[in-house]
């Protein structure tokens, strides 16, 4: 069975500063591998999907994230926090039937 | 865009009542999802709808039931809630296999 592990609970950033989420994940073969984000008070949201090709995707609101297969990562990163950025960040992993594994999410503040 | 709403933001509820959780999207989706969000577990899926009257067990599917007559209706039943039950319930949405889901804003249900 897949599983994604998040390692990170908690992450306080400076705005401005870099970011950087960890996902690892544990699967067979190549997985789809996927980034949403929470913002307070709304609905998830797709930030950015792997699902083959170029292994170093990009998202929106600026945010990319590196498959890299060796490690079993898809660690999201983006170069310049902004205080709207604060928000919980989900990992999560895919077959083809639909049924996305999620991690247990990383609640990202950001001060001023 | 895609609009998934979920009919009660706040339930509250005794032991033992029934209790209907609605969904409905306007955009054709073929996929109907329900997960439960707890902190430190992250989502979890219970379970989804690939058509109208189709149903497949997610990962959590002990004391849920659901039921979809409609292609744009997705409906969780906790047939007798209990007060493990007490969680944020989401609705989602996917077309084919994109992997992005669409969220609705989320049940948040309390069972005393």
């Amino acid at each position: 069975a897949q599983s994604v592990t998040q390692p990170d609970i908690h992450i306080t950033v400076s705005e401005g500063a870099s970011l950087e989420l960890r996902c690892n994940y544990s699967y067979g073969a190549t997985p789809y591998l996927f980034w949403y984000v929470q913002s307070p008070g709304q609905g998830l949201q797709l930030l950015l999907k792997y699902f083959s090709g170029d292994t170093l995707v990009q998202g929106i609101k600026g945010f990319e994230a590196e498959f890299k297969r060796s490690q079993s990562s898809f660690n999201l990163r983006k170069p310049s926090v902004h205080w709207s950025d604060a928000a919980e960040y989900f990992c999560a992993v895919g077959e083809n039937d639909y049924k996305l594994s999620f991690g247990a999410g990383t609640t990202v503040t950001v001060r001023a | 865009d895609v609009k998934v709403t979920q009919s009660s933001r706040y339930l509250v509820k005794r032991t033992g009542e029934k209790v209907f959780l609605e969904c409905v999207q306007d955009m054709d989706h073929e996929n109907m999802f329900w997960y439960r969000q707890d902190p430190g577990l992250g989502l979890r899926l219970i379970y989804f709808s690939y058509d109208v009257k189709m149903k497949e067990k997610g990962d959590i599917p002990e004391g849920y039931s659901v039921s979809r007559e409609k292609k744009e209706r997705f409906s969780l039943i906790l047939e007798s809630a209990s007060t493990n039950q007490t969680s944020m319930y989401l609705c989602a949405t996917m077309t084919g296999y994109t992997g992005e889901l669409f969220f609705g804003e989320g049940s948040r249900l309390t069972v005393l």
